[in-house]
């Protein structure tokens, strides 16, 4: 299994700002994943996080808005850049260990931009 | 990956068993079926997978039909606790591991 922690839980940005949220998983695991969810919405994709190399961005989602990084097996940061109201969502981070089918999830940024 | 088309909500009496249906008509035969649940203000967390047999935890069971185009998740005793979001994903089992998640099924665990 993974533990997996982010920082910070919550935050209120203001526009035009950047946040930078961390993923912090407590043993080595083979893959992280970014997600968004809205309000009131389902889980959406933003982004395979690789180490060492960039990330895999998945439709509608690009590495001006949502850069990310990982520089190792158990941490990886997004950044919500240039930020506006649409862009007040939870952010989560969630990740494989080995060959295991299970994905684990950390339990949210909570993002508000006024 | 097939898309699967679940329920908007449900409704279980505490105690009783929920049943939750997904219908997955165009899975193929490399395709896992998987449940997460998602409990409120908190991340998903995985229950169960399964191919084409029938599979148990100590979280649930999982039926799924003979021509793999529907299945069904089993919480064999509701709780309160289990009020949540519940996504029915179909994929095929790879290294990349990602998850495409669809709308869900409200599940609403009354006392």
């Amino acid at each position: 299994s993974a533990v997996i922690s982010q920082k910070p839980s919550r935050d209120i940005c203001q526009r035009g700002t950047s946040l930078t949220i961390q993923c912090q998983v407590d043993s080595q695991v083979t893959m992280m994943f970014w997600y968004r969810q809205q309000p009131g919405q389902s889980l959406t994709l933003i982004a395979t996080a690789n180490q060492g190399s960039e990330a895999t961005y998945e439709s509608g989602f690009v590495i001006d808005k949502f850069p990310i990084s990982r520089p190792n097996l158990t941490f990886s940061t997004l950044t919500v850049s240039n930020m506006s109201p649409e862009d007040s969502s939870i952010y989560l981070c969630s990740a494989k260990t080995g060959s295991g089918e299970k994905l684990f999830f950390g339990s949210g940024t909570q993002l508000s931009v006024l | 990956d097939a898309k699967t088309t679940q329920p908007t909500s449900m409704d279980c009496a505490e105690g009783r068993a929920a049943n939750l249906p997904c219908n997955h008509s165009t899975i193929s035969g490399n395709e896992y079926v998987y449940w997460y649940r998602q409990i409120h203000s908190q991340g998903p967390q995985y229950i169960i997978h399964g191919l084409k047999n029938n599979e148990t935890n100590e979280m649930a069971s999982l039926i799924i039909t003979e021509d793999r185009k529907s299945s069904t998740l089993i919480l064999p005793h509701a709780t309160l606790r289990d009020t949540a979001v519940y996504y029915c994903i179909v994929r095929v089992a790879s290294n990349t591991g990602k998850l495409i998640f669809g709308q869900g099924t409200t599940l609403q665990v009354k006392p």
